[in-house]
């Protein structure tokens, strides 16, 4: 069935390294996919998406890569912060369905 | 738009009770989502509204989950009786179609059923 594996499951960082989080999606109609941040206490944020005509996508820190080839797909942070350290949420999404299928998330965790 | 709006944020009840979760999605939002979020399991989709009509329920654990939607802005998710294993977070998400866009997500229901 549809399936979205994230590795690694925690990551810990110091300050102004780079943090890369991988996902691999089963699903060839998956055109969407987003990243959400969840902070303790909190609903998972929106924090950055690519669809599936685009391969590579930056705001600021962040960019996300995209390989529907290898059906792969990553999040880099760069120039880390403490306020980074969350738990990031992959997922994947198709036009005309309604599920978003999820990773299991990755804790990462930004050393001062 | 205030975002999606879950309530009650917390709550504690005991083995046996009925518990009602409830969620108000963003105006203008035509799919809802009910999650359950756990250490074990992760991100669990409970249940899908699309234009107030349930399309799947198949991850709703048993018949002590219940879901309804009433009307556009609103939703309740209850569980009778609950038991110690339902404790979790629970999360409600809308989206402004099926697929391909951003699901936006409330700040969550924590129940402790004791």
């Amino acid at each position: 069935g549809e399936n979205v594996e994230q590795h690694p499951s925690t990551l810990s960082v110091q300050e102004g390294d780079s943090a890369v989080i991988k996902c691999t999606y089963s699903d060839s109609a998956s055109n969407y996919f987003p990243w959400y941040k969840q902070e303790l206490g909190k609903g998972p944020q929106l924090i950055i998406d690519i669809r599936s005509n685009v391969g590579e996508k930056k705001d600021q820190r962040i960019a996300v890569t995209l390989n529907k080839t290898a059906k792969h797909f990553s999040l880099h942070i760069t120039e880390t912060q403490p306020e980074d350290s969350a738990v990031y949420f992959c997922a994947a999404s198709s036009e005309g369905t309604y599920k978003y299928i999820f990773g299991t998330g990755t804790r990462l965790k930004v050393l001062a | 738009d205030a975002g999606v709006i879950q309530s009650p944020r917390h709550e504690v009840t005991e083995m046996g009770q009925e518990v009602t979760l409830r969620c108000k999605p963003i105006s203008g939002h035509n799919s809802l989502f009910w999650y359950r979020q756990t250490m074990m399991r992760g991100l669990e989709l409970l249940i899908y509204f699309n234009n107030n009509v349930p399309i799947d329920d198949s991850g709703m654990p048993e018949d002590r989950f219940s879901a309804k939607m009433p009307n556009a802005s609103f939703s309740t998710l209850k569980i009778q009786p609950s038991e110690p294993r339902d404790s979790a977070v629970y999360f409600c998400a809308s989206s402004l179609r099926q697929g391909g866009t951003e699901a936006f997500f409330g700040q969550g229901t924590r129940l402790t059923v004791v």
